[in-house]
């Protein structure tokens, strides 16, 4: 069975920093791409990034390219987020999802609140 | 980029059909043919219902159906049942390499 659980999301200060994981069972994530989409409260989804299968190309939503980084531990089947320079419109629920576009495994989500 | 177009919210009686929209430019709809849908129940996290326009993954059932004319696609659901009362997204790949959603559609099943 496919599963991917999120962890490490939590209350950080704007300006803060925070390192979000998500770890895959049930397949062989180095066959994947892997995205991370997040959801705002009571808001929309949104696509943050994503990373190929090697870890070699990677893509961001314009509004956190130089403050997020995506990466991947394929030995580990886990794919990562870290975010720095935290702002308040970045609280939202981080999902990992299976795949580049179409997504129909996703995690239960962690929830990121930035706030003072 | 800003979100794909949706309507803000459809409804429909149990058995009747509606249809959603979800507008995006020549960018993202019109350039590729990589428009998703997702059903997405209070607390849950979304289910992907349609892939590549028109197809369904396994076990996702015959009455939803997805088609695009140039820049909008849409998404279609047949003999409403109550469990359908969710709020519905599309997606689209775009020429940027990146994905954008639209900002949902709450249908309520009268």
């Amino acid at each position: 069975e496919v599963q991917l659980v999120e962890s490490g999301g939590g209350e950080v200060q704007p300006g803060g920093s925070l390192r979000l994981a998500c770890a895959a069972s049930g397949f062989t994530s180095s066959h994947y791409w892997m995205s991370w989409v997040r959801q705002a409260p009571g808001k929309g989804l949104q696509w943050v990034a994503n990373i190929n299968q090697a870890g070699s190309e990677e893509y961001y939503l314009d509004s956190v390219k130089g403050r997020f980084t995506i990466s991947r531990d394929n030995a580990k089947n886990s794919l990562y987020l870290q975010m720095t320079s935290l702002r308040a419109e970045d609280t939202a629920v981080y999902f990992c999802a299976r795949a580049m576009i179409d997504y129909e495994y996703w995690g239960q989500g962690t929830l990121v609140t930035v706030s003072a | 980029q800003s979100a794909l177009t949706q309507p803000a919210s459809v409804s429909g009686s149990p058995g009747q059909s509606i249809t959603i929209s979800c507008t995006g430019s020549s960018s993202d709809i019109a350039y590729y043919n990589f428009v998703s849908w997702y059903q997405q129940h209070p607390g849950k996290a979304p289910k992907l219902l349609i892939y590549d326009v028109t197809d369904r993954p396994s076990g996702v059932s015959s009455r939803f159906s997805g088609s695009k004319s140039d820049n909008t696609a849409s998404l279609t659901i047949s003999g409403l049942q109550a469990e359908d009362e969710a709020d519905y997204y599309c997606s689209s790949y775009t020429s940027s390499q990146t994905v954008i959603f639209g900002g949902g559609t709450k249908l309520t099943v009268l």
